[in-house]
């Protein structure tokens, strides 16, 4: 299976900065054939499901606030929080569907 | 709108059996692909099991293969999960999760609340 590494594993972040999670991939998780990164980032709050956030690396869902892009190609990938709100405070998840679904351990978003 | 309700977690015995039950509203069980992922106590996410909107391609993680089969009935708009021989690290909190693909598991944009399972003596 292919295995994702996030880091850091928590960060604190003042309100208004910015926060930079990445994701790396043992492998590569682009599909040549369409150009497309399999992975998906995702939200969770204590004590809620995860929410999706963005997916093909950088597409950001409906309703999610533009603060939040996905970036990156191949083995290596980033969520950026451009400016964190208290409201943001949770764990985010990488997620790849390259192969057999796999996830991240998570990281974890403080405010500084 | 999308409500995503699972059910049918509860304390049990190592070896013991369980069903889960994952009622879907607000869209057709026979128009998306659907999926369960648990989450261990404190732990990731972990995907379990896959199965195409008309049921014809099916798929188990190999930690839960042979021990589980997921199924579903459209006439309820329900997703299931049977799971046997069940282990202590099989205790988790297990959410169904819609697929926003069609064909092959790949990323998740409805979630339900999850229903806990134990499996201790």
């Amino acid at each position: 299976d292919i295995v994702l590494t996030q880091s850091p594993d928590s960060l604190a972040v003042s309100l208004g900065e910015r926060a930079t999670i990445n994701c790396k991939s043992s492998q590569s998780i682009l599909y040549t054939s369409n150009n497309k990164n399999y992975l998906a980032w995702y939200q969770q709050k204590p004590g809620q499901p995860p929410k999706l956030l963005t997916y093909w690396a950088s597409t950001r869902e409906s309703g999610v606030p533009d603060r939040f892009s996905g970036s990156g190609s191949g083995t290596d990938f980033t969520l950026t929080i451009s400016s964190l709100q208290a409201e943001d405070v949770a764990v985010y998840f990488c997620q790849q569907y390259f192969g057999t679904p796999t996830f991240g351990q998570g990281t974890k978003v403080e405010i500084k | 709108e999308v409500h995503l309700v699972e059910s049918g977690g509860r304390l049990v015995q190592p070896g013991g059996s369980l069903r889960l039950s994952c009622a879907a509203s607000g869209f057709t069980l026979t128009t998306y692909d659907m999926n369960w992922v648990r989450q261990a106590p404190g732990r990731g996410l972990e995907w379990i099991s896959y199965i195409s909107s008309g049921s014809t391609t099916i798929y188990y993680a190999d930690s839960v293969k042979g021990r589980f089969t997921i199924s579903k009935d459209n006439a309820k708009n329900s997703l299931f999960l049977q799971m046997n021989s069940l282990r202590a690290e099989d205790t988790a909190v297990y959410y169904c999760a819609r697929d926003r693909c069609s064909g092959s598991s790949c990323y998740y944009d409805s979630w339900g609340r999850g229903t806990r399972v134990t499996v201790s003596s």
